[in-house]
């Protein structure tokens, strides 16, 4: 079964650091495209991040120099690292596959919180 | 980058109705064209990919249409619960926007 579980949310003073994980577990994180995508609460889908199979990665301009997505292939884990952390990317995290783009499963999330 | 562009907003149906909602590319992304639901507190689920095809598990009553720059979803006849936000996505290439979402209620 294909599953994905995030953690590392919490939170985290503005201009702070948190890195989200994300394991896999029933495919190949490194032989897919991988997502994160964010919702603020009570807004819609924001797409944040995508790492391709063959490493290259994508951000939307929003976290663009701020955010890395990278991924452990010996622990089938993929990340996000945050830094510069501002109240605007206070969010629930979700990680996905994004198998040729196609954003499906999705994790639970984590709820990432910046504030003072 | 591309933007997408849902209408409506809001949308308020009875039970039964045929239900329409729109997606709107800023340039041509071929059928490269996903639907998500998402009900309230619960994690986004695909719908339907390649702009028309139907993810499996999916009734039947949902649909997708078009090509190019202009989509459609359409509930054939809707149920109570479907009551949900829709969204549409691009994927032909990065970045991977959302449309902003519409919200489906129940008259």
């Amino acid at each position: 079964e294909v599953q994905l579980v995030e953690s590392g949310g919490g939170l985290v003073q503005p201009g702070g650091s948190l890195r989200l994980s994300c394991a896999a577990s029933g495919f190949t994180v490194s032989s897919n495209y991988m997502s994160w995508v964010r919702q603020a609460p009570g807004k819609g889908l924001e797409w944040v991040s995508v790492i391709y199979s063959g490493g290259s990665t994508y951000y939307a301009d929003s976290v663009k120099g701020r955010f890395t997505i990278s991924r452990d292939n010996s622990k089938n884990t993929l990340y996000l690292q945050m830094n510069s952390l501002r109240a605007e990317d206070t969010a629930v995290y979700y990680c996905a596959r994004a198998s040729r783009g196609i954003t499906y499963p999705w994790g639970q999330g984590t709820l990432v919180t910046v504030s003072s | 980058d591309i933007q997408m562009t849902q209408s409506p907003s809001s949308l308020s149906a009875s039970v039964g109705d045929r239900v329409t909602i729109t997606c709107r590319a800023s340039q041509g992304i071929s059928n490269y064209l996903a639907w998500y639901q998402q009900k309230p507190g619960k994690v986004p689920k695909l719908l339907i990919y390649a702009a028309s095809t139907l993810q499996s598990g999916v009734p039947s009553r949902f649909s997708g249409s078009g090509s190019g720059t202009d989509f459609t979803l359409t509930i054939s006849s809707l149920q109570p619960e479907d009551v949900a936000t829709y969204y549409c996505q691009k994927y032909n290439s990065a970045p991977f926007t959302f449309g902003q979402g519409t919200r489906l209620e129940i008259k």
